[in-house]
């Protein structure tokens, strides 16, 4: 499903160092997400977006931000990126409401050496 | 709390026999329940949602409220079938929690 695109796909940086990962989408919905995944944790929600003055913290937010600059973008960032940050990152929308889903973009890839 | 326990973290089968993924889940209100798949290095995607009760690629899933219960099922595996599952539970907050998913590997 393009129409939830991140960029980068993959990236590779050293610790302290600032990154943002931004997320796109033309399917027009007012819900973003941004999630990590580890290996036997599953996905976990690090922040989310309603519209674009709502910018609400998840599970796991601290040393992350965000910023949503439009209904179709909203970006996630690293101040001083820390190696436990090593992660697969995804972006995810949902148009709201009973029994709707989330879609998902292809993920960032994410080294902190 | 909102929870969603996937018990095994790998399930192993041979092609053609049946599959059960196991999803359990603790929510005191109207709950959402989703199957999603990721195969190998891709985004996830929707499988399935329990308010469609619908069939996507042989599998089904039925909500069970009494044992809050959404096990995710096919009769018979194909090898195209090894991904990884998570299910996920919404409700009134317009948020998804994952559950740390299954491992489905079919054997040819």
């Amino acid at each position: 499903d393009a129409d939830v695109t991140q960029t980068p796909r993959n990236r590779i940086t050293k610790t302290g160092k600032r990154i943002m990962l931004e997320c796109s989408q033309t399917k027009g919905h007012d819900r973003m997400y941004w999630y990590r995944q580890d290996p036997g944790l599953g996905l976990r929600l690090i922040y989310y977006s309603f519209d674009v003055k709502d910018i609400n913290k998840g599970e796991i937010s601290d040393g992350y931000s965000v910023s949503r600059q439009a209904q179709a973008k909203f970006s996630l960032s690293l101040e001083s990126a820390i190696p436990n940050q090593t992660a697969l990152y995804f972006c995810a929308t949902s148009g709201g409401g009973y029994g709707q889903p989330q879609h998902f973009g292809d993920g960032t890839r994410l080294s902190i050496l | 709390a909102q929870r969603v326990t996937q018990p095994e973290k790998l399930l192993s089968v041979f092609k053609g026999a049946p599959v059960e993924l196991k999803c359990n889940y603790s929510y005191s209100g109207s709950p959402e329940l989703f199957w999603y798949v990721q195969y190998s290095r891709q985004r996830l995607q929707l499988l399935l949602r329990h308010i469609s009760r619908e069939s996507i690629k042989g599998f089904t899933a039925d909500l069970n409220k009494g044992e809050t219960s959404f096990h995710l099922k096919k009769p018979f595996a194909q090898e195209e079938d090894s991904a990884m599952y998570y299910c996920a539970l919404g409700g009134s907050t317009d948020k998804l929690i994952f559950g740390t998913g299954t491992r489905l590997q079919v054997f040819p």
